[in-house]
């Protein structure tokens, strides 16, 4: 069974520019979770979608993060424009959403942002 | 609201030696609880997870943890640390209806030769 996959694994771009990181989850996963880690922090939830619907976008910062999912596969996250503060490793996730296996999540190998 | 404490950011002991990494949580219902491990530059991957059935809790190579409900805790053991394990180890806690993740800070485990 493939894995969660991410691209791309490294980004450095400069405060203001507009910086995107795609997603594809584990087939048949309903649940994706886009998260934020900064060093030396647990990651922070910033998206939970449920199929191609948002349950969660509490914590992500509206003015400058969006977030889609098409047809309820794969996802994308934009920041535009990038903070220094922005600088961590986006981190995607899916889960079955249901079932036994309903709390597991499994994370792809994240995209690490340097802002400049 | 749900919430875990790793005690200790940085953990180092030698190889061969019990591993022991503490994690206490708070939550208003029966929770779930996680560790998952997290190599340089990859993913977290989990280790174990508790789900009110056995209080010790066996996972992958060669962890396990123990919920202790009275202590609120869920702390992570290995009788022998091997180099491998060095790493960056989570505690999570969900709500049993629910497929949110609180994760704590972290604690690095550093193994000696």
């Amino acid at each position: 069974e493939a894995g969660v996959a991410q691209s791309p694994r490294y980004k450095i771009i400069e405060k203001r520019q507009s910086v995107a990181f795609w997603c594809n989850p584990i087939s048949g996963h309903a649940t994706l979770y886009w998260y934020q880690q900064i060093l030396g922090q647990g990651p922070k939830l910033l998206i939970q979608f449920q199929n191609n619907g948002v349950v969660d976008d509490s914590q992500l910062p509206k003015d400058r993060f969006s977030a889609e999912r098409l047809k309820g596969v794969d996802s994308t996250l934009k920041i535009q424009p990038a903070k220094l503060e922005d600088s961590a490793v986006y981190l995607c996730a899916s889960s079955p959403g249901v079932g036994a296996a309903k709390n597991i999540q499994y994370f792809g190998a994240g995209t690490r942002l340097s802002v400049l | 609201a749900q919430s875990v404490t790793q005690l200790g950011s940085h953990v180092s002991v030698s190889e061969g030696a019990l591993v022991l990494l503490r994690c206490n949580y708070s939550s208003s219902v029966p929770p779930y609880l996680f560790w998952y491990v997290q190599y340089p530059n990859q993913g977290l991957q989990l280790l174990l997870k508790y789900t009110s059935a056995a209080t010790l809790v066996k996972g992958i190579n060669g962890f396990e943890a123990e919920f202790k409900k009275s202590e609120t805790s869920f702390h992570l053991t290995k009788p022998s640390a091997h180099m491998s394990d060095a790493a960056e180890y989570f505690c999570a806690v969900s709500r049993e209806r629910d497929d949110k993740i609180i994760f704590g800070k972290g604690t690095r485990l550093h193994i000696l030769p």
